[in-house]
């Protein structure tokens, strides 16, 4: 069984790029959630793809955004860098067909942004 | 989803069983309730889930009581890798809100 892998491992970028973080899911697993966590903060919900549909979205703005793909892997993309966007994002694959799923984290991106 | 309280910090030492308890104020009627723990830089490890009464797997057991609006997370015989932090969540098919979590510093 493949775990959840992510990449980049860490990312430098600068306020106003955008940027590009990928996600490959557990095997058999149809579901992915991204979740920003802030130093010394727990992890936030941006949102989660269900079968290459948004099913579910928390308080983040519109420049962050997402894919999900056939295969289940899945992309977080954030426009317009701000200082703040600076976090570990965290990916994690479950399967959602029953509400007993347990979500399965990827190791994180690490993202500075200066 | 609701976010959940629970202590920010808890100091154990190595042998002694932990409690951890988090208020469920506002748990959903078809919220699972479920604990992960998380060493820095590291994602969330699922530790155990439950909807109500008890579960207990190889490494914890979880209490839940009747009206489940709290659960207690039970670490039988902690040793130093059990320092992380822990958080409680309402489990919702894939959906969960994370509170701050409980940090757990095992000393010997």
């Amino acid at each position: 069984e493949t775990g959840v892998t992510q990449s980049p491992t860490h990312l430098i970028k600068t306020r106003g790029q955008q940027v590009t973080l990928r996600c490959s899911s557990q095997s058999g697993h149809n579901t992915v959630s991204w979740y920003q966590q802030a130093l010394g903060q727990g992890p936030q919900f941006i949102f989660q793809y269900y079968r290459e549909e948004e099913n579910g979205r928390g308080n983040f703005p519109p420049r962050f955004s997402g894919l999900q793909f056939p295969n289940y892997s899945s992309e977080l993309n954030v426009n317009a860098l701000e200082l703040d966007d600076s976090a570990l994002y965290l990916c994690a694959s479950s399967l959602a067909d029953v509400l007993t799923d347990t979500q399965y984290f990827g190791p994180g991106t690490r993202l500075t942004v200066l | 989803l609701a976010k959940t309280t629970q202590p920010i910090s808890m100091d154990s030492y190595e042998g002694q069983e932990v409690n951890i308890t988090c208020s469920h104020n506002n748990i959903a009627t078809n919220d699972y309730i479920t604990w992960y723990q998380q060493f820095p830089s590291q994602g969330p490890r699922f530790i155990i889930q439950g909807y109500k009464t008890k579960v207990t797997n190889e490494v914890a057991s979880l209490f839940i009581p009747a009206d489940r609006k709290s659960s207690t997370l039970s670490l039988p015989r902690v040793s130093l890798s059990d320092t992380a932090v822990y958080y409680c969540l309402d489990t919702n098919a894939g959906k969960s809100t994370f509170g701050d979590g409980t940090t757990l510093t095992v000393k010997p």
